[in-house]
């Protein structure tokens, strides 16, 4: 499978834990964006990475968010004390161009 | 926050019906592309329309774009079942260097066979 991949695909935890969520992208897509989508909505964006640099954070990424790519390949997103309000389906995207985005399949985050 | 709207919210067709959504947007776009979404996993994307085309085809879809009115329809034409979905569009917007999406709402298809 070449497509943007997510893991978990789900995830429930007890409000104050941490969890850390995984995205590998397509392989030669240097772009990659993390969107955040409640029930329905539309996706909002979260933050973006060009190789390794986090170029931009929505305000809606608080402190409790934090985004990371290390080596430019795969990117993980870890919300630390987490709270109900922040139970959603993350999504992450990749782009070779900037246009077009290629999306995973999400990871469905419950907080209970 | 989102920029788009799309009209209708709910759209409910026979197979073989032609379905047509509508999105208006609020600001200056590069693009603007749509999305099809199942019942609880990711985006499938469907077409990306620049801002200086004003129609596209592919398959049995048709886009249009109107940037003078700030707004784009997409035209699935012989709907099947398997159509049944969320549909978004999603505006190409620059900020600060790169291309941020901008969703809107969405509106969910049934196509009933």
């Amino acid at each position: 499978d070449t497509g943007v991949s997510q893991d978990p695909r789900h995830k429930i935890t007890k409000r104050g834990q941490n969890v850390t969520f995984r995205c590998d992208p397509i392989s030669e897509h240097n772009r990659l964006y993390w969107y955040r989508q409640t029930l329905g909505q539309g996706p909002e964006f979260l933050t973006y990475f060009q190789n390794e640099a986090q170029l931009e954070k929505s305000r809606l990424l608080s402190d409790r968010f934090s985004a990371e790519r290390p080596k430019g390949s795969f990117s993980t997103l870890e919300i630390q004390r987490t709270e109900q309000g922040d139970s959603a389906m993350y999504l992450c995207a990749s782009s070779l161009t900037g246009a077009e985005a290629f999306f995973g399949q999400g990871t469905r985050l419950t907080v209970v | 926050s989102q920029q788009g709207e799309e009209d209708p919210q709910a759209l409910s067709i026979q197979e073989g019906e032609n379905a047509t959504m509508n999105c208006s947007y609020k600001t200056s776009i590069n693009n603007l592309q749509w999305y099809r979404q199942n019942s609880g996993r990711g985006l499938v994307h469907l077409i990306l329309i620049r801002s200086n085309e004003r129609e596209k085809h592919s398959g049995r879809l048709r886009v249009t774009l109107d940037t003078s009115k700030k707004s784009s329809s997409l035209l699935i034409t012989a709907s099947r079942a398997a159509d049944t979905a969320s549909y978004f569009c999603a505006t190409g917007v620059m900020n600060t260097g790169f291309q941020k999406l901008v969703f809107g709402t969405g509106t969910r298809l049934l196509v009933s066979p």
